[in-house]
């Protein structure tokens, strides 16, 4: 049971238009999400989070937004750059006692061309 | 100031072998957390450890154990390798404060 799905295995935009990534969760007792960026041969990298008691967190060219009925999340990045190429992963913490534990989505391959 | 540590970075093994997946991390956090990552399958948390002296299961720890060292170190065995361990593993570590997990830069097993 995949209870965070990421339903695009990739994604191909031009350089400085908009990247929009998607993310859908199954679990109602999710409450904090987050967004990370893995290069080959590296370790995932922090990007972004949200908490369930907002709905917009903004951070330079990235943006995520939360829809809580939807149960549904996407990662916006204005302008997208070559660098930006990578795989992104959404994650999901149900918070309280679940020791920070983080559930993935499968990961989205976002190619930026020049 | 390394963040997170893993060796070794590839490892070879054949079916039956054993072998001991190494995570250090130098940022004074609490809990540590074991991943494999496979294609298709984005990352599963096999164990994990909320503080020092605790481990717990997570979704697939099936096949292998931990052992949490002391506050800096989390081990990861694998005591008779299987072909369906081949993936990549990550060791993250956390802070109390935060949601966010800082990833070390993995580990290739294939086993054969």
């Amino acid at each position: 049971d995949q209870q965070v799905k990421q339903n695009s295995p990739s994604l191909s935009v031009q350089e400085g238009r908009i990247s929009i990534l998607n993310c859908d969760y199954t679990n109602s007792m999710f409450d904090y999400f987050l967004w990370y960026k893995k290069y080959p041969a590296e370790g995932p990298t922090f990007l972004i989070s949200i908490s369930s008691i907002k709905d917009k967190n903004e951070d330079g060219r990235f943006t995520v937004f939360l829809n809580k009925s939807a149960k549904h999340l996407s990662l916006h990045i204005v302008p997208s750059q070559p660098g930006d190429s990578a795989v992104y992963f959404c994650a999901a913490s149900a918070g309280g006692t679940s020791y920070g534990k983080l559930t993935f989505g499968q990961g989205t391959i976002l190619t930026v061309h020049p | 100031n390394a963040g997170v540590t893993q060796t070794p970075k590839f490892q070879v093994l054949k079916t039956g072998q054993s072998m001991t997946l190494q995570c250090a991390q130098d940022m004074n956090h609490n809990s540590m957390y074991w991943y494999r990552q496979d294609p298709g399958m984005g990352l599963r948390l096999i164990y994990y450890s909320a503080s020092e002296g605790t481990t717990d299961k997570g979704e697939v720890p099936n096949g292998y154990n931990v052992s949490r060292l002391n506050k800096r170190e989390f081990s990861l065995r694998l005591e008779s390798a299987a072909p369906s361990q081949t993936s990549v593993y990550f060791c993250a570590s956390r802070g109390t404060l935060n949601y966010e997990q800082y990833f070390g830069p993995g580990t290739r097993l294939t086993v054969t």
